[in-house]
């Protein structure tokens, strides 16, 4: 069964303490994969797609990066705006193109 | 700007009541999606549709029920069949036919008593 499976699911982090989440996923082959930032009460923001292994995209203090099995979001120097649920998807190819599995999210709380 | 816009933000309905959530994108994207998301869970998807006049049942489709009968627009109905109809509502749209991300709506909170 595809799955995905997200980690921690919830992390405290001062300001300016670097630290990664993980996105497990088990899926026969992957089309994309999507993370989103989402903030209490509004709809998920898209951040990047990643499609195959050893890709790595950047935006400011994030990095995704993608491996056959799981996905990292690693956080450079955090600031309190940074503070969100992060959440991960993935669209396998063994279904439409229609088809988004999302994981439950990692709520990241930034302290200053 | 281009975006997705839902409405209302709060819906409040009482037992019984048929409620109907708008859904209207100005990205030119073909497809759009209805998601259910709860506390603890991942979003479910609802309803999707890839283009206009044809849309398909998702995981959780039972209770609820759509339209596109145009490219902009994709409204939910939640039917007094829904069982626990109380949750936050997400529309989404994308290109179509490809690994193409989703761009999601602000949201409706949808309380049933």
């Amino acid at each position: 069964e595809d799955q995905v499976t997200q980690s921690p699911e919830a992390l405290r982090l001062q300001e300016g303490e670097s630290s990664s989440l993980n996105c497990s996923y088990t899926v026969s082959g992957l089309r994309g994969l999507f993370w989103y930032r989402q903030d209490p009460g509004k709809g998920p923001e898209f951040l990047f797609t990643l499609y195959s292994a050893g890709e790595e995209k950047e935006k400011e203090r994030l990095k995704a990066t993608l491996t056959k099995k799981e996905s990292f979001l690693h956080i450079t120097a955090p600031k309190p705006e940074d503070s969100a649920t992060y959440l991960c998807a993935v669209q396998p190819t063994t279904s439409g193109t229609y088809k988004y599995i999302f994981g439950t999210g990692t709520r990241l709380k930034v302290l200053a | 700007d281009g975006g997705i816009t839902q409405s209302p933000k709060y819906l409040f309905r009482k037992e019984g009541q048929n409620v109907t959530l708008s859904c209207e994108q100005n990205l030119n994207h073909d497809a759009m999606y209805w998601y259910r998301q709860d506390p603890g869970q991942g979003l479910r998807l609802i309803y999707y549709s890839q283009i206009v006049n044809d849309f398909q049942k998702g995981d959780i489709a039972e209770g609820y029920s759509v339209s596109r009968e145009k490219k902009e627009s994709f409204p939910l109905t939640v039917t007094s069949a829904q069982k626990n109809p109380t949750a936050f509502y997400l529309c989404a749209s994308s290109s179509a036919g490809g690994a193409y991300e989703q761009y999601f709506g602000p949201g409706t909170r949808l309380t049933v008593t």
